[in-house]
């Protein structure tokens, strides 16, 4: 099946420092990615929506300038959490879609990157 | 509203025996997909089952099958001969099938989770 990667997997930082994570398709060209939040043993909240060449549609609540998404190519995605504080702390999960998406697994998961901020 | 509600924060269940998971949906859209995706500690989503809104037959998935009751917009999640790996959360989602400025995102709506443990 198609596979999604990110990087780092896992990542700890300073308060007041920026992040960067990284989320590729491997064997498949993503029009579409998502980008969810996570917090322990709670549900996936969608943060935003990012289409290839175009700018991220953030979900309600969600800060623009804090999260800073970028989709610069059909392969990859980038979530860069500015000045980020310890409340930032949590699992980020992507996803990618690929084409149509009417039909089941049309969306993949990566397996999530661990931010930890201290 | 919540779109997609999973009422069993957790479920404890014997060694293979079978157990349902809850899941009911909220949707004005008459096009949609329901998924169930596990979710072991290690983090990653595995996809279990997808049931399209015009699909006649509930879907099965070797050991997974959804029991889906469109007038009631349930979409549960049966298990069947539990193993000691089922261990997990497990998730509920819905993806509406809309169109935005003709392009449609796809965009999944997750329920709550379910913690499913089960004893050997």
């Amino acid at each position: 099946g198609a596979v999604v990667s990110q990087h780092p997997s896992r990542v700890i930082c300073k308060s007041g420092t920026s992040v960067k994570i990284e989320c590729r398709s491997l064997d498949f060209q993503a029009t579409t990615m998502f980008w969810y939040r996570q917090f322990p043993k709670q549900s996936l909240m969608l943060m935003a929506t990012s289409n290839e060449g175009s700018k991220a549609t953030y979900e309600q609540g969600v800060e623009k300038d804090k999260f800073l998404i970028n989709h610069a190519s059909l392969t990859l995605s980038t979530l860069t959490v500015t000045s980020a504080h310890p409340e930032d702390s949590s699992f980020y999960i992507c996803s990618a879609r690929s084409g149509t998406f009417r039909g089941p697994d049309t969306q993949y998961f990566g397996p999530g990157t661990r931010l930890t901020v201290l | 509203a919540q779109k997609i509600t999973q009422t069993q924060p957790g479920m404890f269940v014997q060694e293979k025996e079978a157990v349902t998971l809850d899941c009911t949906y909220d949707t004005s859209d008459p096009s949609y997909g329901l998924f169930w995706y596990k979710q072991p500690s290690s983090g990653e989503m595995i996809f279990l089952i997808y049931q399209g809104s015009y699909d006649q037959q509930n879907a099965t998935e070797g050991r997974y099958s959804l029991n889906f009751q469109k007038a009631r917009k349930s979409a549960n999640l049966v298990i069947s001969a539990s193993q000691l790996g089922d261990s997990a959360m497990y998730f509920c989602a819905m993806r509406e099938d809309f169109n935005a400025g003709g392009t449609s995102y796809g965009k999944l709506t997750f329920g709550q989770g379910t913690i499913l443990t089960v004893h050997p």
